[in-house]
């Protein structure tokens, strides 16, 4: 299979913990994109990136939440001294910009803040 | 935040009938596109519709787009149980970088 894949598929963590999740994109799209699903609500943008560029970052992405994507490759998002709000289900996306505008989606990584 | 807001919230048909979800947005687009979630699973991309275009037909899919009124329509025709998931609208905006999803439509077919 060579979708997007996300690892784990669901984490369960303390408040106040760290916690870091990976998403491998198709391996010939340039941007990659973190979006941020909560029950009953389409996702809501986070980040992305253009190759390991990260262009753009949501007023949703505070100062505990970070991202990276070294060498163009997979990336991490890593939520630091996690809070109960930040419970939600994490998706990735990648896409060919600008051959096409369509996002193919990873399975999503479901964190519970307890 | 969400773009717009799709309408209905739910949806429950029989299989074989043709079921129709409507979303409207709010600001400027460059493309506007539908997608499917079904239950624990990751979204799939159904259909693409281009600012510049106001229908677009793919196998049981149609859908419509009218910029005047910020507003689309997908219609599943001769839906089956296997439709049954939660539909999502999400626009491109002009020069911007990222879909901003709606609310969704839960569509549930019954045998």
């Amino acid at each position: 299979d060579t979708g997007v894949s996300q690892n784990p598929r669901h984490k369960i963590t303390k408040r106040g913990q760290n916690v870091t999740f990976r998403c491998d994109p198709i391996s010939e799209h340039n941007r990659l994109y973190w979006y941020r699903q909560t029950l009953g609500q389409g996702p809501e943008f986070l980040t992305y990136f253009q190759n390991e560029a990260q262009l753009e970052k949501s007023r949703l992405l505070s100062d505990r939440f970070s991202a990276e994507r070294p060498k163009g490759s997979f990336s991490t998002l890593e939520i630091q001294r996690t809070e109960q709000g930040d419970s939600a289900m994490y998706l990735c996306a990648s896409s060919l910009i600008p051959e096409s505008y369509e996002q193919y989606f990873g399975p999503g990584t479901r964190l519970t803040v307890t | 935040s969400q773009q717009g807001e799709e309408d209905p919230q739910a949806l429950s048909i029989q299989e074989g009938e043709n079921a129709t979800m409507n979303c409207s947005y709010k600001t400027s687009i460059n493309n506007l596109q539908w997608y499917r979630q079904n239950s624990g699973r990751g979204l799939v991309h159904l259909i693409l519709i281009r600012s510049n275009e106001r229908e677009k037909h793919s196998g049981r899919l149609r859908v419509t787009l009218d910029t005047s009124k910020k507003s689309s329509s997908l219609l599943i025709t001769a839906s089956r149980a296997a439709d049954t998931a939660s539909y999502f609208c999400a626009t491109f905006a002009g020069g911007g970088n990222k879909l901003t999803f709606g609310t969704g439509t839960q569509l549930k077919v019954e045998l």
